[in-house]
């Protein structure tokens, strides 16, 4: 079965110190690599798309990385308005009617503090 | 262009009772997601529709839950006979094109009694 991981769970970080999220996945043909960014009581928030390995997006303090077998979420110098769960999903390239499908892993919380 | 809507925010049944949930989805999109999230759980697909076509349901449970989304106004999904395990946030997405980025509803939250 398709596994998307993310690591860490939660994540405490001082307004300013840099790091990364990173997300593994475990499926048969890549089509697409999404990132999301969840605030409590929200839906989710798109943040970018990655197609294959190698490729990077950048906004504001974040940039997403991709190889073949993970992504990176690096977020530099963050704020307090960073805080929120981010969620990286997949979208395996079994095409047709399936490409709706994004499968979700459970989310990195992240909290940055003053 | 007010995004994806979904309503109620909040809903409470009692065992037994019929759950409806409604989504519109964002001007000029015609492809709706429903995915579930259970606590302490990732997002889970349930299904995908087209105007009044259901494309892939393979997330929905046998029984219990269907899924709509007629020629006019918002789609529908509908629980019948709600137990407590099914008491999550269901949320709504819409896109432009299938298989690009999905825009999210901010759910509707089920707590059953």
């Amino acid at each position: 079965e398709d596994q998307v991981t993310q690591s860490p769970e939660a994540l405490r970080l001082q307004e300013g110190e840099s790091s990364s999220l990173n997300c593994s996945y475990t499926v048969s043909g890549l089509r697409g690599l999404f990132w999301y960014r969840q605030d409590p009581g929200k839906g989710p928030e798109f943040l970018f798309t990655l197609y294959s390995a190698g490729e990077e997006k950048e906004k504001e303090r974040l940039k997403a990385t991709l190889t073949k077998k993970e992504s990176f979420l690096h977020i530099t110098a963050p704020k307090p308005e960073d805080s929120a769960t981010y969620l990286c999903a997949v979208q395996a390239l079994e095409g047709g009617s399936t490409l709706g499908r994004l499968y979700f892993g459970r989310g990195t919380q992240l909290t940055v503090w003053p | 262009n007010a995004g994806v809507m979904q309503n109620p925010r909040h809903l409470v049944r009692r065992r037994g009772q019929e759950a409806r949930l409604r989504c519109s989805p964002m001007k000029g999109h015609s492809h709706v997601y429903w995915y579930r999230q259970l606590p302490e759980e990732g997002l889970k697909f349930m299904v995908y529709l087209q105007k009044e076509n259901i494309i892939d349901e393979s997330g929905m449970p046998k029984e219990r839950f269907s899924a709509e989304f007629p020629k006019e106004g918002p789609s529908i999904l509908r629980i019948q006979q709600v137990v407590r395990g099914d008491s999550a946030a269901y949320f709504c997405a819409s896109s432009l094109i299938v298989g690009e980025k999905l825009f999210f509803g901010s759910g509707t939250q089920l707590s059953v009694l």
